[in-house]
């Protein structure tokens, strides 16, 4: 089952904060994020098993709540280069596939 | 990067006809994966491979099959082509739980 995420869009100024969430109606053994930029393709950014944890990649970090099963990422301080579609992964057990959620669209803008 | 190359990058083919795509990897990882991609429905999983030999069915799989008869190379084949197999395709492979995706073919079907 394809996780929601939320917003579908957002624009942001250079500096600005912004939050991308991801929920399943699943159980989630782990949450992955990928972001991809327009004619490319998708990049792994961190992966989050649960138990909770939070992992960070430049300033863009992201927490995981199994008990909800959401993932939060949380870009700080925006760049231009962050614009893109930024995709959350679900996988159910260890070894099953991942499935995507829709998307997230993030222009940063000067 | 993992070595990911996908054959051809752009095709334009006729309604009933077949068509074959090629996704070939260099660093002999075991799982790969076919993505399709369409506005609207984020990365959607056709089929996946766990070995040599080994395939089975995603979300998308009607229409589609696959073939991978060496580690480094993994077929995805359109038995006869529609236009709502107008896409752009991913392939992607597994690493330390990372997924590695390949640079796309965009695929008309007129």
């Amino acid at each position: 089952q394809q996780p929601v995420q939320s917003p579908q869009a957002v624009i942001l100024r250079e500096g600005e904060d912004a939050v991308i969430n991801c929920s399943s109606s699943k159980a989630l053994y782990s949450v992955h994020w990928y972001r991809q930029k327009h004619g490319e393709a998708p990049v792994f950014l961190m992966i989050l098993l649960k138990g909770g944890e939070q992992k960070g990649h430049e300033k863009i970090s992201a927490s995981f709540n199994e008990k909800k099963q959401q993932s939060s990422l949380y870009l700080t301080a925006s760049q231009l280069s962050y614009s893109g579609t930024y995709f959350c992964g679900t996988e159910s057990s260890g070894n099953t596939p991942l499935v995507f959620g829709k998307g997230t669209r993030l222009s940063v803008i000067a | 990067d993992a070595g990911i190359t996908q054959s051809p990058r752009h095709k334009v083919t006729e309604t009933g006809t077949p068509v074959t795509l090629r996704c070939h990897q260099t660093e002999n990882h075991r799982y790969m994966y076919w993505y399709r991609q369409d506005p609207g429905h984020g990365l959607r999983l056709i089929h996946y491979s766990y070995g040599v030999k080994d395939t089975d069915k995603g979300e998308v799989s009607d229409g589609y099959s696959v073939s991978r008869s060496k580690t480094e190379d993994f077929l995805l084949t359109l038995e006869s082509a529609t236009s709502s197999q107008t896409s752009v395709y991913f392939c992607a492979t597994l690493s330390s739980r990372t997924q590695y995706f390949g640079p796309g073919t965009r695929l008309t079907v007129l």
